[in-house]
Parts: C-alpha cells; sequence; structure tokens
C-alpha cells in the first residue's frame, strides 16, 4: 500500500491537554498535508509543510516533518472540545496526494 | 471561501440502478477530483479531471465514469450500481494541478446501494 500511516489510529483526552499524532509516509514527496474531518462532513485543509521544511506554526498547530525517517508529526496544543475530528496526514508527491487512514481524536470537556 | 458544493449528503439506491453523483465549485478551479471514503482505508481517489473535457483515472476507477462539460461541474457516475459501491463519496477542487495545492471538498454524499 502506498497509504500514509498515523499512529495512534484514536486519541483521548481532556480539554486543556495537548494532542501529538504522528504520520508516515512511504514515498518522496513535495510536501507534507494536514487536513481536519468533523464526523460526517468533507475535509477541511490545515496547514501544509514543504519538503525542505522542518517546522511550521499555524495557531494551536505546530508540524515537523523528518524526510530522513518519512515522518510527520500534528501537535495541538491547550485542546479543546471542538477539537474532537479525525486528522489526516497526506503526503503530497508528483501530481498526487496520498492520504493516510486518519487519527481519531475524542477531546472531552 | 471556496465552496465546493455536493448535490445530496445522503442517497439511497438498488442495485443495477444508474446513479449520478454532482459536484459544483465556485472559484474557477482547474482541477476536481472524485474520492471514495471506507473506514480504515482512508480516501482513495477514483477520478480526476485537470479541464473541461479532460479526465485521468484515480485509483479505483472501475464501476465509474466521469463527466466535466463545464468547469465548475464535475459529475460522478456508477453505471451500475453494486452493493460494494456503498460508501461516502467526497468531491474535491483544487486551484492548480500540483500536488502543493491544498484541495477544498465538499460535505460528502452518503450513498447506499441496496
Amino acid at each position: 500500500s502506498q497509504q500514509g500511516e498515523e499512529d495512534p489510529q484514536a486519541l483521548s483526552i481532556q480539554e486543556g491537554e495537548n494532542a501529538t499524532m504522528n504520520c508516515s509516509y512511504k514515498t518522496s514527496i513535495n510536501n507534507l498535508q494536514w487536513y481536519r474531518q468533523n464526523s460526517g462532513r468533507g475535509l477541511v485543509h490545515l496547514i501544509l509543510i514543504r519538503s525542505n521544511e522542518r517546522e511550521k506554526h499555524s495557531g494551536r498547530l505546530r508540524v515537523t516533518l523528518d524526510t530522513s525517517k518519512k515522518s510527520s508529526s500534528l501537535l495541538i496544543t491547550a485542546s479543546r472540545a471542538a477539537d474532537t475530528a479525525s486528522y489526516f496526514c497526506v503526503s503530497g508527491g508528483y501530481n498526487k496526494l496520498i492520504f493516510g487512514a486518519g487519527t481519531r481524536l475524542a477531546v472531552h470537556p | 471561501d471556496v465552496k465546493v458544493t455536493q448535490s445530496s449528503r445522503y442517497l439511497v439506491k438498488r442495485t443495477g440502478e444508474k446513479v449520478f453523483l454532482e459536484c459544483v465549485q465556485d472559484m474557477d478551479h482547474e482541477n476536481m477530483f472524485w474520492y471514495r471514503q471506507d473506514p480504515g482505508l482512508g480516501l482513495r481517489l477514483i477520478y480526476f479531471s485537470y479541464d473541461v473535457k479532460m479526465k485521468e483515472k484515480g485509483d479505483i476507477p472501475e464501476g465509474y465514469s466521469v463527466s466535466r462539460e463545464k468547469k465548475e461541474r464535475f459529475s460522478l457516475i456508477l453505471e451500475s450500481a453494486s452493493t460494494n459501491q456503498t460508501s461516502m463519496y467526497l468531491c474535491a477542487s483544487s486551484l492548480s494541478f500540483n500536488s502543493n495545492q491544498p484541495q477544498h471538498f465538499g460535505d460528502g454524499t452518503r450513498l447506499s446501494i441496496l
């Protein structure tokens, strides 16, 4: 399979805690993207990190990329109940996006 | 903001029927995509289009066809629906056919084939 793999598959935390999700991919990439999907809805683009970048921030999101290990992580700081969703790591090769199976995050009030 | 609209949120059809799923985007994007999403499998690309009347097969095109007669509209067609096509179908668009461009998704159509 060429899909990326997220770890863990499911994560349950309390509001205010940090949530870390990891992703591994198999092919060479131009970029690594993270998307979020609320239950029963479409995917929403969160952040893109290019292959020559190591870390990127956007609000409460922090993404790292290690191309030598073919891995990325998404950190959500000070989580909120509204962050409850599935999060997908998407590896961007030449003209193609490869989606992982996602991490289901539950944030409890 | 980009808006991608899928015509139906829920659809129930019978085996053997011809099924049309419609998708419209309002941002003059060149590229449009159809995915299916199944538990544990992530999103799998069915077909994509990078221009009007142009189409390319994705990873799982069997049993599907597409139509793009106008830039804003991309239709997915199940020629003869089967129960293994029960799934969530997601349409997306992007500005250009470049993986550095984010894709914008519709809310999906949950299709059940009985």
